[in-house]
């Protein structure tokens, strides 16, 4: 079955830097490439997703690459702010999302420090 | 717009009890997956359930079970808890299986001693 593996599990960085979060993932035919953020005690949210027919994809701050050749993909904070610590998982999938079947990394905890 | 929402929020059961958590979707949902968190971990899926019925399962034993009721509400049990078990349990609902994005729930952090 599908395996997520991410990197680091933790982070810090200086207010205003930039952060990078990558994740491999082992099945081939994964399609879907959701990020989500999970601030201490709160649900998981979605802030930004990609699809395998799209090499990158941005979002304000916000960018996901995506390598299929490599089978691994990152996510990418520019000018980071403190309220952007917070818990990031990437996720896979191969029905594109449509079954709720994501396999999560582990998470990186991600430090910004004013 | 009414989030996802879940009850209880905290609980504690002894080992070989069953448990129940529930889960309302968001407005406008019909289909609710449901994912096991454990400390420090990603969440991990259960299942999903879609008109109904159980449309998708992850690694988890037949313990682990489910209803989703003609609302779109949905239920997930546990029996015969393990010490393993001890997790905070997320739902999350989707609008008829498109778009990919899951909206969660706050979870429910069930302690088994």
């Amino acid at each position: 079955g599908e395996n997520v593996e991410q990197h680091p599990s933790t982070l810090s960085v200086q207010e205003g830097d930039s952060a990078v979060i990558k994740c491999t993932y082992s099945d081939s035919a994964s399609n879907y490439f959701p990020w989500y953020k999970q601030e201490l005690g709160k649900r998981p949210q979605l802030i930004i997703d990609i699809r395998s027919n799209v090499g990158e994809k941005k979002d304000q701050r916000i960018a996901v690459t995506l390598n299929k050749t490599a089978k691994h993909f990152s996510l990418h904070i520019t000018e980071t702010q403190p309220e952007d610590s917070a818990v990031y998982f990437c996720a896979a999938s191969s029905d594109g999302g449509s079954q709720g079947n994501l396999i999560f990394g582990k998470g990186t905890k991600l430090s910004v420090k004013p | 717009e009414t989030g996802v929402t879940q009850s209880p929020t905290h609980l504690i059961k002894t080992r070989g009890q069953q448990v129940t958590l529930r889960c309302s979707s968001q407005s406008g949902h019909n289909t609710v997956s449901w994912y096991q968190q454990a400390l420090g971990q990603g969440p991990q899926f259960i299942f999903q359930y879609y008109r109904e019925e159980e449309n998708g399962r992850g690694n988890f034993p037949p313990r682990f079970s489910g209803l989703q009721f003609p609302n779109y509400s949905s239920e997930l049990n546990v029996n015969a808890l393990e010490l393993d078990d001890s997790a905070l349990y997320l739902c999350a609902s989707s609008p008829a299986r498109v778009s990919g994005e899951l909206f969660f729930g706050e979870g429910s952090r069930l302690t088994v001693l």
